[in-house]
């Protein structure tokens, strides 16, 4: 089915771990854009990028890093994993702004 | 920053009872988007709208565009048991900075049988 593929679902880290969360579409969509959801806080943008090779800051960057090297996968990289980077990721992707299509999470622990 | 602020927080209603919820922004949108999210899954649209005053339905759900811009409003008639579920309002300027989806916090409704 077409749609957006987060990898892994699930993940438990240890403090100062590195990881990478991996988000793929076959929408051909252009824009995709990384997003945390913590208890009471709503979907809070990470990350974006708006083409092949490009990134943005979101509103809550610091402490990830992000890839777009190929126009079908935007790549999440947490460098040195923190408890307070504990929370639901999700990856979306739309086609120049309009009708964002997400993925269904990663699921993230950091002990 | 921008910030949109949705209520009620969360709903209990009655299985048939009508249901209402809306958002309002600090600042013009251009476009609103209703999503749904449930239980482990990620957030779906519902809901699109992309002009001011701008009524829309999709099935048992209402959503109008606020003619000030700075709010909208979502609807759901004859709830039942598969409306639970984490709703969410999302403001956007389609145009602008690619990156500037605004969510609102939410509205968990719940649904008695």
């Amino acid at each position: 089915n077409a749609g957006v593929t987060q990898t892994p679902k699930f993940r438990v880290l240890k403090t100062g771990q590195s990881m990478t969360l991996l988000c793929a579409q076959d929408m051909n969509h252009e824009y995709m854009y990384w997003y945390r959801q913590d208890p009471g806080m709503g979907l809070r943008l990470i990350h974006y990028s708006v083409g092949e090779g490009t990134t943005a800051k979101g509103e809550v960057p610091d402490g990830y890093n992000v890839s777009r090297l190929k126009k079908q996968n935007f790549l999440l990289g947490l460098e040195s994993a923190a408890p307070s980077q504990t929370s639901v990721y999700f990856c979306a992707s739309n086609l120049r702004g309009l009708g964002y299509t997400f993925g269904s999470g990663t699921r993230l622990t950091v002990v | 920053g921008q910030q949109l602020n949705q209520s009620p927080q969360s709903m209990f209603i009655q299985e048939g009872e009508d249901v209402s919820m809306n958002c309002t922004s600090s600042s013009i949108f251009n476009t609103w988007l209703w999503y749904k999210q449930d239980p482990g899954e990620g957030p779906v649209l519902l809901i699109a709208l992309y002009k001011a005053g701008e009524l829309t339905s999709n099935g048992r759900l209402t959503a109008q565009f606020g003619i000030t811009r700075k709010d909208s409003f979502l609807n759901i008639s004859a709830s039942i048991p598969s409306d639970v579920g984490i709703y969410f309002c999302a403001g956007m300027n389609y145009g602008g900075s690619q990156g500037n989806l605004i969510f609102g916090k939410g509205t968990k409704l719940s649904v008695k049988p």
